[in-house]
């Protein structure tokens, strides 16, 4: 069955280091993948789109790994800071542009 | 524009009452999704349109739940009858097209008592 994965265990870090999340999907070609932050009460809000042919994609503090091969992206979250506190989603965008979501990890970063 | 814009953003109900969920896309959205969140089951997509026609209903939990997007820019969820179980976060969100971001509206929170 088709399953994406995330650590549902919270990230808890220290300000000023680096947070790396993973994402792991299973019977899924995707084209596209998304990240997206969500916070308490509120939808989700898109970071970075990274597509099959790209390896590497950053944005900032942040930077995204797509590895086809291991069918896994990472998300790392460089000199964090408080308020990157949040859970993190990714989304696999498969065949006719569907859009699944993880689970996501929530992130809190302490000063 | 104003974003996605869902309503209503809170609706209590008694469990076999009909809910009605509407959601207005940004315009020039080709892609409309909606979406349920729950604690324990993530952020299930249900239901998604492009050009306002449905393409994959393969997440609508039941015959109970049911989709319409009549125009471009309206589009409605509705669960008859409800109960208890369906009580979540109600998310609709659209995109321009296949290969970009998709835009959340803030949700509708529904209780079903």
């Amino acid at each position: 069955s088709q399953k994406i994965e995330q650590n549902s265990e919270a990230l808890n870090i220290q300000e000023g280091k680096t947070a790396t999340l993973t994402c792991n999907y299973t019977n899924y070609s995707p084209a596209y993948l998304q990240w997206y932050r969500q916070d308490p009460g509120r939808g989700p809000v898109f970071l970075l789109l990274i597509r099959e042919n790209e390896k590497e994609k950053r944005k900032e503090r942040l930077k995204v790994t797509f590895d086809t091969t291991l069918k896994q992206s990472l998300f790392h979250i460089t000199a964090s800071q408080p308020a990157d506190s949040a859970t993190y989603l990714c989304a696999v965008q498969a065949a006719g542009n569907k859009l699944t979501f993880g689970g996501g990890t929530r992130v809190l970063v302490k000063p | 524009d104003a974003g996605v814009i869902q309503s209503p953003r809170h609706e209590v109900t008694e469990m076999g009452q009909e809910v009605t969920l509407r959601c207005k896309p940004i315009s020039g959205h080709d892609y409309l999704f909606w979406y349920r969140q729950t604690m324990m089951r993530g952020l299930e997509l249900l239901i998604y349109f492009n050009n306002n026609v449905p393409i994959d209903d393969s997440g609508m939990p039941e015959d109970r739940f049911s989709a319409k997007m009549p125009n471009a820019s309206f589009s409605t969820l509705k669960i008859q009858p409800s109960e208890p179980r369906d009580s979540a976060v109600y998310f609709c969100a659209s995109s321009l097209a296949g290969d970009t971001e998709a835009f959340f509206g803030q949700g509708t929170r529904l209780t079903v008592v």
